[in-house]
């Protein structure tokens, strides 16, 4: 049974701190993402990677960076947390790239900027 | 420019009857469609998909039909029972890329 975590299910940060959402899959997956759920605006691809030290920028990086140093995790930073940070963020895997298949995503990390 | 669109964010059905979620897609290079229901604070979960090659998909109560020509898929739920109640996303995908998603249409089945 597939499996993806998240370290945090709810986070509260200052405004300007930075901030570190991490991601563990435990099925080898090659491919890991980062979404923002937000309401009426569906899920937003922030960043992707294909393989270990490798990412590529989703539809909104602005104000985000990642870093995957091992298959299995992969971590969603906000250099400079702003309010319109505020949000639900998804992580999510699947197999492998050049195959359809479905991903798998962990429960959710709910995070409030004051 | 959004490539995938639910355009009803919400929709009500009695219990017994039948559940019919719409999107529409833009991109003619979309040659994968997928579905996840989503309850709240979870992550969503796969529900069922279809490749463009077909035009229908079924798996239990729920079947996906594909009309290439519109740009159009359905996702059918049948009998719909109170756990059915979530939000549906619907995705898609080009050449086994990343999937892009729509908003997501809230489903309540009333008992």
């Amino acid at each position: 049974d597939v499996k993806v975590t998240q370290s945090s299910r709810y986070l509260v940060k200052r405004t300007g701190e930075k901030v570190f959402l991490e991601c563990v899959q435990d099925m080898d997956h090659e491919n890991m993402f980062w979404y923002r759920q937000d309401p009426g605006l569906g899920l937003r691809l922030i960043y992707f990677s294909y393989d270990v030290k490798m990412k590529e920028k989703g539809d909104i990086p602005e104000g985000y960076s990642v870093s995957r140093e091992k298959k299995e995790r992969f971590s969603l930073i906000l250099e400079s947390a702003s309010t319109n940070q505020t949000s639900m963020y998804l992580c999510a895997s699947s197999r492998v790239q050049g195959m359809n298949t479905e991903a798998f995503f962990g429960q959710g990390t709910r995070l409030t900027v004051v | 420019d959004q490539q995938v669109k639910q355009n009803s964010p919400s929709l009500s059905v009695q219990e017994g009857r039948i559940s019919i979620l719409n999107c529409d897609y833009t991109n003619s290079m979309f040659d994968y469609f997928l579905w996840y229901k989503k309850y709240p604070a979870e992550g969503p979960t796969f529900l069922i998909s279809i490749s463009s090659i077909k035009d229908k998909n079924e798996d239990g109560r729920f079947t996906v039909f594909l009309n290439k020509s519109a740009k159009h898929l359905s996702l059918h739920i049948v009998p719909s029972q109170p756990g059915d109640s979530a939000v549906y996303f619907c995705a898609a995908s080009a050449n086994a890329g990343k999937s892009t998603f729509g908003d997501g249409t809230t489903l309540t089945v009333k008992p």
